[in-house]
């Protein structure tokens, strides 16, 4: 089953424009959330984290989180080449202390 | 800081054969994961281990063995490879509490011939 939903699959979106992902689970055990990027051929990183409601914001990247319906949204604006990557999105919590991802957004970011 | 160390980077087996993935970490973390991820998807969860000697299947853990020797160690078998399983095998390795970081290796890249 899977746990954590993303959209879009993908997204383009011009250099300087804003992009918006999102995320929701289907588990209501999940407490944290967090979104990870992954450049071609490289291992994904952790990019930000939110585990309460409300928005965070580091640098060009705002992370919000609605618990109730256990949605987030990642948004970069100004978006620039170098943010072409895999956008991840994973869930934890609950007894099993598992962490779910979901499937990805593939972003590119055209100059 | 922890480095996770995944061995070979790549792995080109014939079909049938077993096969067999390292990984080792220095973050001295409790949980452990290998994850599968096939060209431009996601993470498919294969197996995972939240302490030494500890084994959970994950979503995908059919066609596959695994092993969590000791604390900073975990390895995967592929028991009998297929050509539709060519992939990058992600070892992966996070503290025992849920609200924690997970930290990937470079992966290790599996060719079927």
């Amino acid at each position: 089953q899977q746990k954590v939903q993303q959209s879009p699959e993908s997204l383009i979106v011009p250099e300087g424009g804003m992009a918006s992902l999102n995320c929701t689970s289907s588990d209501r055990n999940v407490d944290y959330f967090w979104w990870y990027r992954q450049h071609s051929g490289k291992s994904p990183k952790m990019l930000m984290s939110i585990f309460s409601n409300g928005e965070k914001e580091e640098g060009r990247f705002t992370v919000h989180l609605n618990k109730a319906s256990l949605h987030t949204s990642l948004h970069i604006r100004d978006s620039q080449p170098s943010d072409s990557a895999l956008y991840l999105c994973a869930a934890g919590g609950g007894s099993n202390n598992r962490i779910f991802f979901g499937d990805g957004t593939q972003l590119v970011v055209k100059p | 800081g922890g480095i996770i160390t995944q061995t070979p980077k790549f792995l080109i087996g014939q079909e049938g054969q077993k096969l067999t993935l390292k990984c080792q970490q220095n973050f001295n973390h409790d949980t452990m994961y290998w994850y599968r991820q096939d060209s431009g998807k996601g993470l498919r969860l294969i197996y995972y281990s939240i302490t030494e000697n500890d084994l959970q299947k994950g979503d995908l853990s059919e066609g596959y063995d695994a092993s969590r020797e000791k604390k900073s160690s975990f390895s995967l078998t592929v028991t009998s490879a297929q050509k539709n399983e060519m992939a990058v095998f992600l070892c992966a390795s996070s503290e025992a509490n849920a609200n924690t970081e997970v930290f990937f290796g470079k992966g290790t890249r599996l060719t079927v011939v």
